[in-house]
This record gives C-alpha cells, sequence and structure tokens, in this order.
C-alpha cells in the first residue's frame, strides 16, 4: 500500500519561500506522476503542479511563475518550493500520486497546513 | 482553464435514499472525469476514474456515467459513512480543475 506523508514548516512569513517535502513510503517513485493540490480552509481544491520521475514537470499556469518541484530518487521523495507567498497562498497543502491518464490522484498524503502570517 | 460546475451544492438525504451529483464542464473533456469524496479533515479519495470506473476498494453502491460536459455521480443506498463533500475533476487537459463540491448532509 502506497502511503504519502507531507512535512515542512507550518508558519511562512509573508515575501519568502513556502518549502515541502513528500515522503512516500510502500512503493518505487518511479515510473509515476507525483503531485501538489492545495485547499484553503473552507474552498475547493487547486492543482499546483506534477513532476514525473525523469524530472519533467507541468505547473499550473496561475502559479507558474513562483513554483518549482524536485524529486529525489534515493530518498523516496519530491518537494515544492513556492516563493514570493502571501496571505492568499494560507491553504492545506496536499501531495498525490497520478495513476496517468491526465490526471487522476490515487494516492493521497493526509495534508499540512501552510499559514502565511508575519 | 475548463471550468467545472457542479449541482446542487448541497443537499441533505437520509440513508438509504439514492442521491444524485451533476458535475457540468465549460468545454468538453470526453471521458476524462474523475469522482472524489472528502471528509472534514481528511485527504480527498477517489471513488470513480475515467467517468464510470470504480476505483478499486470503492463499494458498488457509487457509480458514474457522462460524456463530453455533462457527468453525473450516483450513490444507490446512502450510508452513514457517505455524509461527506463531493468534488469531480476534469483530467482532459492541463491544469486539471475541480468543481465547487457538492455536500451530502444527513436529513
Amino acid at each position: 500500500q502506497v502511503q504519502l506523508q507531507e512535512s515542512g514548516p507550518g508558519l511562512v512569513k509573508p515575501s519568502e519561500t513556502l518549502s515541502l517535502t513528500c515522503t512516500v513510503s510502500g512503493g518505487s517513485i518511479s515510473s509515476y506522476y507525483w503531485s501538489w493540490i492545495r485547499q484553503p480552509a473552507g474552498k475547493g481544491l487547486e492543482w499546483i503542479g506534477r513532476i514525473y520521475s525523469s524530472g519533467s514537470t507541468n505547473y499550473n499556469p496561475s502559479l507558474k511563475s513562483r513554483v518549482s518541484m524536485s524529486l529525489d530518487t534515493s530518498k523516496n521523495q519530491f518537494s515544492l518550493k513556492l516563493s514570493s507567498v502571501t496571505a492568499a497562498d494560507t491553504a492545506v497543502y496536499y501531495c498525490a500520486r497520478d495513476r496517468g491518464s491526465g490526471w487522476t490522484g490515487d494516492y493521497w498524503g493526509q495534508g499540512t497546513l501552510v499559514t502565511v502570517s508575519s | 482553464d475548463i471550468q467545472m460546475t457542479q449541482s446542487p451544492s448541497s443537499l441533505s438525504a437520509s440513508v438509504g435514499d439514492r442521491v444524485t451529483i451533476t458535475c457540468r464542464a465549460s468545454q468538453s473533456t470526453s471521458s476524462f472525469l474523475n469522482w472524489y469524496q472528502q471528509k472534514p479533515g481528511k485527504a480527498p479519495k477517489l471513488l470513480i476514474y475515467a467517468a464510470f470506473s470504480l476505483q478499486s476498494g470503492v463499494p458498488s453502491r457509487f457509480s458514474g456515467s457522462g460524456s463530453g460536459t455533462d457527468f453525473t455521480l450516483t450513490i444507490s443506498s446512502l450510508q452513514p459513512e457517505d455524509f461527506a463533500t463531493y468534488y469531480c475533476q476534469q483530467s482532459y487537459s492541463t491544469p486539471p480543475t475541480f468543481g465547487q463540491g457538492t455536500k451530502v448532509e444527513i436529513k
């Protein structure tokens, strides 16, 4: 059973960079796309982007100028960086596996709340 | 981006009821449409992918139908554990986009 776990600071100051890591267990990070999705409190879901095991990426155009993703196959981890954050970036951030055929999240992490505040 | 619109935004139903949730896309997504269930404080759970395919482990009372721009999620006999928020999501084009959610509450 594949499991994902997000980790990183729960509080980030405005204008700084949000950094999160997702650790995958129960399966290899190879041969799949790995994604980040976020959800502001009481609101809907927003896809941030994905990274393939080869390192190729796709980002949401609305966030593309501020997002970067990377992965470390030796640690079975992938990471998200979101720069120049504002209060609007406060949300629960989820990592997920994409089973393919477009984007379909079949395994998700439990989510981690990131608050942007000084 | 393709806009996804769900109706209703919320509904009240009783255990045993048949429940139908509708999702409409702003342009055709063929059959690239997924459904998720989310309970408070939890991550979304994949129920249906590719419009009508049941994800492994999901009870058969859940079913999906539709193609093009109009899709439906049906729960044939609502169970206590089904009270949650349901989201549709198109996987036809990047970025994938979600509906605003339908909250299913106890009547």
